[in-house]
């Protein structure tokens, strides 16, 4: 069964650093990852999707990076902002025919980037 | 248009209540979400529909029950609810079930 595990749970930086939000999980069988942003109450924002055959996506700031066989995955931000205080969620889908594709969340890093 | 609705914002129910959910997108995706969302916690998946049709049932409690009437729409109806099932319901789609899933900003249900 596949389990995903974000650390840390919680991380406080402040403005102006490059940081890295880690996630693993224990199962290598798997066709993408996705990190997500989760604003207090609200829905979830897709910031990167990585597919099994790549090794990384970037977008403005971000980057993310998988490495299927260690079964790790990390989010780079660059040049953190208090606009990306936020909850980071890391998710894996397995395929259709491994827990029937469905997303596999971690617990997710809090973080907060003080002015 | 890369939006999914949700409505209502925010729901308040007894428990002898009967109450719907909706969530609506109009980017052509054919797998259709229902997740959970307690405070503090990732969310917990419901419902898959692909292509209008029922595929994962995640063992949720009969009063919750999914209808997906066209591949835009989805409901969720609740019927008898427990306070426990207070939670963020979060809708989201995906071109198929192995793509980028776009999440709408979710209904906050409270069960009295």
């Amino acid at each position: 069964k596949q389990e995903v595990t974000q650390i840390p749970a919680a991380l406080s930086v402040p403005e102006g650093e490059n940081l890295v939000l880690n996630c693993s999980f224990t199962d290598s069988a798997i066709y993408n990852l996705q990190w997500f942003r989760q604003d207090p109450g609200k829905g979830l924002t897709s910031l990167l999707l990585i597919q099994s055959s790549q090794r990384e996506q970037t977008s403005g700031r971000l980057n993310a990076s998988l490495d299927k066989s260690s079964g790790r995955s990390t989010l780079y931000i660059a040049a953190s902002q208090p606009g990306d205080s936020a909850t980071y969620l890391c998710a894996v889908r397995g395929g259709i025919y491994n827990q029937g594709g469905k997303l596999i969340f971690g617990q997710g890093t809090e973080l907060s980037v003080k002015p | 248009d890369t939006e999914v609705t949700q409505t209502p914002k925010h729901l308040v129910m007894g428990m002898t209540n009967k109450k719907s959910l909706k969530c609506e997108q109009h980017m052509g995706h054919r797998a259709m979400y229902w997740y959970k969302q307690k405070a503090k916690k990732p969310p917990e998946l419901m419902f898959v529909y692909s292509y209008e049709k029922l595929s994962i049932n995640e063992s949720v409690p009969s009063r919750f029950s999914p209808e997906c009437p066209n591949s835009s729409l989805l409901n969720l109806h609740l019927h008898a609810l427990q306070p426990e099932d207070s939670a963020l319901y979060l809708c989201a789609s995906s071109y198929d079930q192995r793509e980028t899933q776009y999440f709408g900003p979710g209904t906050r249900l409270l069960v009295l």
